[in-house]
């Protein structure tokens, strides 16, 4: 069955703090994608990344991070000199290609609190 | 260029009453989805369809009917809300050309309760 896990339920570091927010996921599949959104406490979807399963590079935007390990199933997500903006829930996702729909199965999500 | 809008924002149902909430998109995308999101437990699908005309279920479908009788419109529709249908309801929508798997983009969010 396809699932995906965020075991931290909640984190709380203080301003400039690394932080990492972690994900592992279980497919069948060997086509597939991974996604990263963020919902701020107002409490939109905010899409952050998508990589699919041949890309294990891992990727930079700014103080954002992501490492892509095929081999533990993993898609961690590290901030970098976190600010207080960056408080809020993480989700991760998973989508399966050859399902042909596109559908989610997101994490429970990850409630991050940056203290100033 | 709005995306993906939702109506209404908020709604207060009692136990048995039925309403429809509206998502609609202006980025001429194939796929529309509906998903719940509740305390804990991350999103889950309701609903989705791959084109105009065309509804499928999704993980969590029963106590809903979709239909999306226009591409850019997908309406969800509860019969008779029950307390367990308390959650805050996200409509997103993708673009086929890029593949099933391409970006998802969400609306603002429905929040809704029933009493």
């Amino acid at each position: 069955a396809q699932k995906v896990t965020q075991a931290q339920t909640e984190i709380s570091v203080v301003e400039k703090e690394d932080v990492t927010l972690d994900c592992v996921y279980e497919t069948r599949d060997t086509t597939y994608y991974l996604f990263w959104y963020k919902q701020p406490p107002s409490g939109e979807l905010v899409f952050l990344i998508r990589r699919n399963s041949f890309d294990e590079q891992n990727e930079i935007s700014g103080r954002y991070s992501w490492n892509f390990q095929k081999s533990t199933s993993s898609f961690n997500f590290t901030i970098t000199a976190s600010q207080v903006v960056d408080s809020a829930v993480y989700f991760c996702a998973l989508s399966e290609a050859p399902s042909n729909t596109g559908k989610l199965i997101f994490g429970q999500g990850t409630t991050l609190q940056v203290k100033p | 260029n709005a995306g993906v809008t939702q109506t209404p924002k908020f709604r207060v149902l009692k136990t048995g009453q039925s309403m429809t909430l509206l998502c609609a998109q202006d980025m001429n995308h194939e796929y529309m989805y509906w998903y719940r999101q509740d305390p804990g437990m991350g999103l889950r699908l309701i609903h989705y369809s791959v084109g105009e005309g065309t509804t499928a279920k999704g993980e969590v479908p029963d106590g809903y009917n979709v239909s999306r009788l226009k591409k850019q419109n997908f309406l969800l529709g509860l019969e008779s809300a029950a307390p367990s249908q308390t959650s805050v309801y996200f409509c997103a929508s993708s673009d086929r050309d890029r593949g099933p798997s391409d970006t998802q983009y969400f609306g603002p969010g429905t929040r809704l309760t029933v009493l």
